[in-house]
């Protein structure tokens, strides 16, 4: 069975400064699809950025990009020029047929 | 276009009583999903369907029923609920997956409690 894992609970970041969130997933697919979703206060759901598996090049969205590692199963998100509204959960998930989700990191900027 | 829509938002139930939750999409989307978020265990998903009259399980069925009967609709069943099912609750859709990546789409939650 697929597991997506964050091993990270919380993180707190300056203003202005960039951030690296981790997850790494387990799965024995070889096509598949992986996405970083945002969740703030609100508690709406919110894809950040999205990866194919069989695309080397790592995916970028303006000041949020990825490090996409194939053969170590690992997806961290790279959050730059942090901002106070980027203060949310954040949700790695893994995807074939259905999502998976790892647990959440819950992301502070400091002013 | 109102995306994915749940119905109730709140809802506060006595143990064993039972309630019906309803997910509604207009993206004539194929796939749709319920999860269930609890404090530090990220979304957990329920049940799903990949398709109108067919459903699937998902990590954590148990206590709970689903159907499928239209294409837009999903509906999350407690028969009997219990406080353990005391959650928060998202739907969510998104196209056939084919051979193409397919994000999904998210509903904004139930906040269930179950006293």
């Amino acid at each position: 069975a697929q597991t997506v894992t964050q091993s990270q609970p919380e993180m707190s970041v300056q203003e202005a400064e960039t951030v690296t969130l981790s997850c790494t997933y387990d799965t024995s697919e070889s096509d598949y699809y992986l996405f970083w979703y945002k969740q703030p206060p609100s508690r709406q759901m919110i894809l950040v950025i999205r990866q194919e598996a069989y695309k080397q090049q790592n995916a970028t969205e303006n000041r949020f990009s990825v490090n996409f590692q194939k053969a170590a199963k690992s997806f961290s998100l790279k959050i730059s020029d942090s901002q106070l509204g980027d203060a949310a959960m954040y949700f790695c998930a893994f995807r074939d047929d259905k999502i998976i989700f790892g647990k959440g990191t819950r992301l502070h900027i400091l002013p | 276009n109102a995306g994915v829509t749940q119905t109730p938002k709140f809802r506060v139930l006595k143990t064993g009583q039972s309630m019906t939750l309803l997910c509604a999409q207009d993206m004539n989307h194929e796939y749709m999903y319920w999860y269930r978020q609890d404090p530090g265990m990220g979304l957990r998903l329920i049940h799903y369907s990949v398709g109108e009259g067919t459903t699937a399980k998902g990590e954590v069925p148990d206590g709970y029923n689903v159907s499928r009967l239209k294409k837009q609709n999903f509906l999350l069943g407690l028969e009997s609920a219990a406080p353990s099912q005391t959650s928060v609750y998202f739907c969510a859709s998104s196209k056939y997956s084919g051979s193409s990546y397919n994000e999904q789409f998210f509903g904004p939650g139930t906040r269930l409690t179950v006293l």
